[in-house]
């Protein structure tokens, strides 16, 4: 039933390694988003899409990777991870207004 | 570009007082932006609380309420008798931003609600 969905919901990874974060929406929204919430810094955006095939670069998009395969799917590369990359990562959609509808988050630590 | 800026946590209330969490923004590439408040229980993902979209009006969900001023382009969030249960983390945030479809977040507040 949830609108938005990400997996996996939580990844341990080491140092150096691919990660692969997906997210799912069945809200047929054009938009979609990958934040990181750290503390002390709120949402970050890294990645955002517009639409199937698009991908453009957020506000912090260095390590990152972004594919928007389909409408419903939007993924987020880590190709070479780092312990700075630690974080929660949130994805979302949005509508038309720009109101965001969020994933329950990913919990990433790289060892 | 576009930024937004929110009241510093964590701000700790005692449970039936008033509330207010201070949200001032800048956006340079639209006049209008449209206006977000979003919470994050602890344990859960972050969901809108309330949205305004055009300026003068006000908005409300759950007690809390923000009216859009575009005088002082501020969107502060009130509250006049806080619970336990809405102890949370608080995003004031703008969209579109900057000539995009991004949307721009504050850094969150962190709200304790004491019993």
């Amino acid at each position: 039933e949830a609108a938005v969905t990400q997996s996996p919901r939580n990844k341990v990874a080491v140092t150096g390694g691919k990660v692969t974060l997906s997210c799912n929406q069945t809200n047929n929204h054009n938009n979609m988003y990958w934040y990181r919430q750290d503390t002390g810094h709120g949402l970050r955006l890294i990645h955002y899409s517009y639409g199937a095939g698009s991908t453009e670069k957020g506000d912090i998009p260095d390590g990152y990777k972004a594919s928007r395969p389909s409408q419903e799917n939007f993924s987020l590369i880590l190709e070479l991870a780092t312990p700075s990359q630690t974080s929660v990562y949130f994805c979302a959609s949005g509508d038309l207004s720009y109101e965001q509808y969020f994933g329950p988050g990913t919990r990433l630590t790289v060892l | 570009g576009d930024s937004v800026t929110q009241t510093e946590g964590p701000v700790t209330v005692s449970e039936s007082e008033s509330l207010i969490i201070n949200c001032t923004y800048s956006a340079t590439s639209i006049a209008y932006p449209n206006l977000f408040w979003y919470v994050r229980y602890p344990g859960e993902g972050l969901q809108l609380l309330l949205k305004v979209i055009t300026a003068g009006q006000k908005g409300s969900s759950r007690g809390f309420e923000a009216t859009y001023n575009k005088e002082t382009t501020s969107f502060h969030l009130q509250k006049a008798s806080v619970q336990e249960s809405d102890s949370a983390v608080y995003y004031c945030a703008l969209g579109p931003a900057s000539n995009t479809n991004k949307v721009v977040f504050g850094t969150g507040t962190r709200l304790q609600v004491l019993p």
